[in-house]
């Protein structure tokens, strides 16, 4: 079973407007990755927070992370149509020895 | 950009046929995976090298997969015979050291099993 489990399965918004995807998981972590995927490409790293991170940036990105909760976000800001994409968080969890575990992602559609 | 080299993109097989995809990890990195990706089950680990020793292929059909390093410069995952059960998409990912610079990834071997 999927150690990640994504919320919403799918969100369409207009450009400009920002993008939140949540992302709970089931078991202690090391870290938690965001992975983007293209249709028909393969995935592509985008951020990674560790276990004792809170919240980290990078560029239009922010991803949160909540231990206690077990749950994280990720915000891409003023979206453009070129963010559509499925996007997937993974887990490398205590004890999987580096191994990522994928949740079931959430399909973006940015409206131009 | 470094990246991942996956061939064939696509394969078309008939049941009952041997299947055999290739990877070429990016130079210098020491850590492997194969995932197999459906719209039923997601992103699925199927088997996990470090330094070309296999830790993790728990998640393979042992039966029919084998996934294999002969050397550093090549993964293979073979599926011998094919069902229509195994059409997916099959992902190659490689990374160096532990998950902590995340893991780059192949774009993938499209299989239809008819």
């Amino acid at each position: 079973s999927q150690q990640g489990e994504e919320d919403p399965q799918a969100l369409s918004i207009q450009e400009g407007e920002n993008a939140t995807m949540n992302c709970s998981y089931k078991t202690s972590i090391n870290n938690l990755q965001w992975y983007r995927q293209n249709s028909g490409r393969g995935l592509v790293h985008l951020i990674l927070i560790r276990s004792n991170e809170r919240e980290k940036h990078s560029g239009r990105l922010r991803v949160t992370l909540d231990t206690s909760k077990k749950s994280s976000s990720l915000l891409i800001t003023a979206s453009r149509a070129a963010d559509t994409a499925s996007y997937f968080c993974a887990t490398d969890g205590e004890t999987s020895g580096s191994r990522l575990t994928f949740g079931e992602g959430t399909q973006l559609t940015v409206n131009p | 950009d470094a990246r991942v080299t996956q061939t064939p993109r696509h394969k078309v097989t008939e049941m009952g046929q041997e299947v055999t995809m290739r990877c070429q990890p990016i130079l210098g990195h020491n850590t492997v995976f194969w995932y197999r990706q459906t719209m039923m089950q997601g992103l699925e680990l199927l088997a996990y090298f470090r330094n070309r020793a296999p830790l993790d292929d728990s998640g393979m059909p042992k039966d029919r997969f084998s996934a294999e390093m002969p050397d550093a410069t090549l993964a293979t995952l073979k599926i011998q015979p094919s069902e229509p059960r195994d059409s997916a998409v099959y992902f190659c990912a490689s990374g160096r050291g532990g998950s902590w610079y995340g893991y780059t990834f192949g774009s993938g071997t499209r299989l239809t099993v008819v």
